[in-house]
Parts: structure tokens; sequence; C-alpha cells
């Protein structure tokens, strides 16, 4: 099966504008979650989808948003930039309703606000 | 609310020694536990899991034991490679059947390993 995966890998960006990532999870996964990594916060949740309906969200303020196709695939949008949004951007998929909790994740989009 | 707390890092060992990655945790119930791997310029991998207590998840030469009674999820391998250099997060979250999946991680543990 294929991985999950996620496009970009890298952007960059002005302070203002906003910006789109896309990810398509694992064939079957129903359930995608996104986390921001960065060096001084490390991982932190996002939200997660499942039946394009959003299940769970973390802190993060309303500019950072998304959605979920009825094929799974899930988009996040972050609008009007900030230099402190500048990350790496994971998606992660997971089966429902069957094994343990376990996330497969996206290489990742690295994005940088300039 | 749930929490994971590593050891500090960075780590530095030399091949073939032996490593311990401490983790503990702070949850109700029963989570599920992991641990993950980051290598450089990657996403996160999987590298193994438990799903209740006294399981023992191993991948890789990797072991960790879940503990019930001490709250903890230690990594361990017996003889570290070269090719082990990562970054390690333990992980914790809840299965399907008990909600909205949302995984929970400690700050991670920073590995080098010198030839």
């Amino acid at each position: 099966k294929a991985g999950v995966t996620q496009t970009p890998r890298y952007l960059i960006k002005t302070r203002g504008q906003q910006v789109t990532l896309s990810c398509s999870p694992i064939s079957g996964h129903r359930s995608v979650s996104w986390y921001q990594q960065t060096p001084g916060q490390g991982l932190q949740f996002l939200f997660e989808y499942f039946s394009e309906t959003q299940r769970n969200k973390g802190n993060f303020p309303g500019r950072f948003s998304g959605r979920q196709f009825s094929n799974s695939r899930s988009e996040m949008n972050v609008s009007t930039l900030e230099l402190g949004d500048s990350a790496l951007y994971l998606c992660a998929s997971s089966l429902v309703g069957q094994g343990t909790g376990e996330q497969y994740f996206g290489p990742g989009t690295r994005l940088t606000v300039t | 609310g749930n929490s994971v707390t590593q050891m500090e890092g960075p780590v530095t060992l030399s091949e073939e020694a032996f490593l311990t990655i401490n983790c503990t945790y702070t949850a109700t119930g029963y989570p599920s536990l992991f641990w993950y791997v980051q290598y450089p310029g990657e996403g996160l991998q999987l590298l193994l899991k438990a799903t209740k207590a006294d399981d023992k998840g191993s991948n890789k030469g990797f072991e960790a034991t879940y503990r019930k009674e001490t709250t903890s999820f230690h990594l361990e391998k017996g003889s570290v490679q070269v090719s082990d250099s990562a970054v390690y997060f333990c992980a914790l979250t809840y299965p399907p059947f008990q909600g909205a999946q949302k995984l929970v991680f400690g700050q991670g543990t920073r590995l080098t390993i010198n030839p």
C-alpha cells in the first residue's frame, strides 16, 4: 500500500499570506490528523477529521482550519500567516473501529514564513 | 490531562552500546502506547506499540514494555548501530472505540551513535 502523501513538501510564504496544505491518507484509512512540529513546542495536535467531520481540535487560533473530502483526502489552511507559523506540518492517517489507535505519518510539509 | 514525559536529550552512545530512553505517562484509563522515530528530513515512523498492561512491543531490535504500575514505557535496545541515530518520540492515544483519536507526544529524545 502507498503511504501517506503530503504536498507540497516545501513552501515559502510571506507574512499575511495564506497557505493550503494537502494530505492523502493510506487507502482505507478514514481518519486524518494534523500536527505542527516546531523546535520550541515539539509536536502539537491541530485537528482530526473523520467522515468529513472535525472530531477533535487542538489549541490553535481560528486562522488554522481544515477539511476532509469524501475520498478521505484532507487539506489544512492557515490564513494571515505569522512568522511563528514556520514549522513542519505533519499529516497522519489511521483506521477507525479497528486497530489500536496507531497513526501513520506522511513526510510533512516544511512551511517557512518570511 | 494526558501527558508524556521523556528523558532529556541529547543522548550520545558508542556503537554496540546498550540503549535506554525513559518514558512515563499520565493518563486516565488504558491508553495505547507508542514509540515513533524521526530521521533527518523525514516524517515520523511507527517503531513499536503496546495496547495493554505488560504488553511488550518490539521491532528492529528495540523493545518497550507497558508498565501500568509505574506508568512507564521505556525504550531499550541491546546493541545500537550508527543507523539508529534519530529522534525518538514516546506517545499515547486511546483506541478508536474510546473516542476521537489524538496522539499526545513526549518532547523527543535525540540519539546520536558514534562509530
